[in-house]
C-alpha cells in the first residue's frame, strides 16, 4: 500500500524559501501525477500544483511565480519549493497522488501524507 | 478558475439523522466531483468520486449525486466517526478547487 511521508523545516523566515519532500514508499512514482495542497490553520485546502512523473507540472494560477515542484523517480520523492514567503504561506502542507478511473474518466487525490505544518516567521 | 460553493457551511445534527450537504460550480464540470472528509488534525480521504462512485471501504449510507453545476452528498443515517469537515473538489480542469468545507458537528 503506498504511504506518502513530507519532511522539511517547520519554521521558515520572511523573504526565504519554503522547501518539502514527499517520500513516496510501498509503490512506484510511475505512472502517476504528484500533487501538493495546503490548509491554512483554521481554514479550507487549497490545490498548490502538480507533476507527473516524467517532470511535467502545473501550478495554481495564484501561486505560479513562486512554486517550483519538481521528480526524483531514482528517489521515489518529489518536491516543493516556494519562494519569497509571508504570513500568509504559514499553513499544513500535504503531498497526495492522483488516481483515476478510465472508465468514468473521474480523478481523485488518494493517498494523502500525514501532512507538515509549516509556520512563516522570524 | 472554477469556484465550488458549498452549503451549509455548518451543521449540527444528532446520530441518526439523515443530512445532505450541497455544493455548487460556477460552470458545469460534467460529474468530475468528488467529495473528501476530514477528520480534525488528520489529512482528507476520499468518500466519492466521479459525483456518485463511493470509494472502496466507504460505508453505504454515504451517497452522492448530481451532474453539470449541482451536487449533493447525503449520509442516510449519521455514525459518531461521521462528524467531521466535508469538501467538494472539482476534477473538471485546473486549477483544481475546493469547496470552502461543511463543518458537521454533533448536536
Amino acid at each position: 500500500q503506498v504511504q506518502l511521508q513530507e519532511s522539511g523545516p517547520g519554521l521558515v523566515k520572511p523573504s526565504e524559501t519554503l522547501s518539502l519532500t514527499c517520500d513516496v514508499s510501498g509503490g512506484s512514482i510511475s505512472p502517476y501525477y504528484w500533487i501538493w495542497i495546503r490548509q491554512p490553520p483554521g481554514k479550507g485546502l487549497e490545490y498548490i500544483g502538480f507533476v507527473y512523473y516524467t517532470g511535467t507540472t502545473n501550478y495554481n494560477p495564484s501561486l505560479k511565480s513562486r512554486v517550483t515542484i519538481s521528480v526524483d523517480t531514482s528517489k521515489n520523492q518529489f518536491s516543493l519549493k516556494l519562494a519569497s514567503v509571508t504570513a500568509a504561506d504559514t499553513a499544513v502542507y500535504y503531498c497526495a497522488r492522483d488516481v483515476g478511473d478510465s472508465s468514468s474518466g473521474s480523478n481523485w487525490f488518494d493517498p494523502w501524507g500525514q501532512g507538515t505544518l509549516v509556520t512563516v516567521s522570524s | 478558475d472554477i469556484q465550488m460553493t458549498q452549503s451549509p457551511t455548518s451543521l449540527s445534527a444528532s446520530v441518526g439523522d439523515r443530512i445532505t450537504i450541497s455544493c455548487r460550480a460556477s460552470q458545469s464540470i460534467s460529474i468530475y466531483l468528488n467529495w473528501y472528509q476530514q477528520k480534525p488534525g488528520k489529512a482528507p480521504t476520499v468518500l466519492i468520486y466521479g459525483a456518485s462512485t463511493l470509494q472502496t471501504g466507504v460505508p453505504s449510507r454515504f451517497s452522492g449525486s448530481g451532474s453539470g453545476t449541482d451536487f449533493t452528498l447525503t449520509i442516510s443515517s449519521l455514525q459518531p466517526e461521521d462528524f467531521a469537515t466535508y469538501y467538494c473538489q472539482q476534477r473538471y480542469n485546473v486549477p483544481i478547487t475546493f469547496g470552502q468545507g461543511t463543518r458537521l458537528e454533533i448536536k
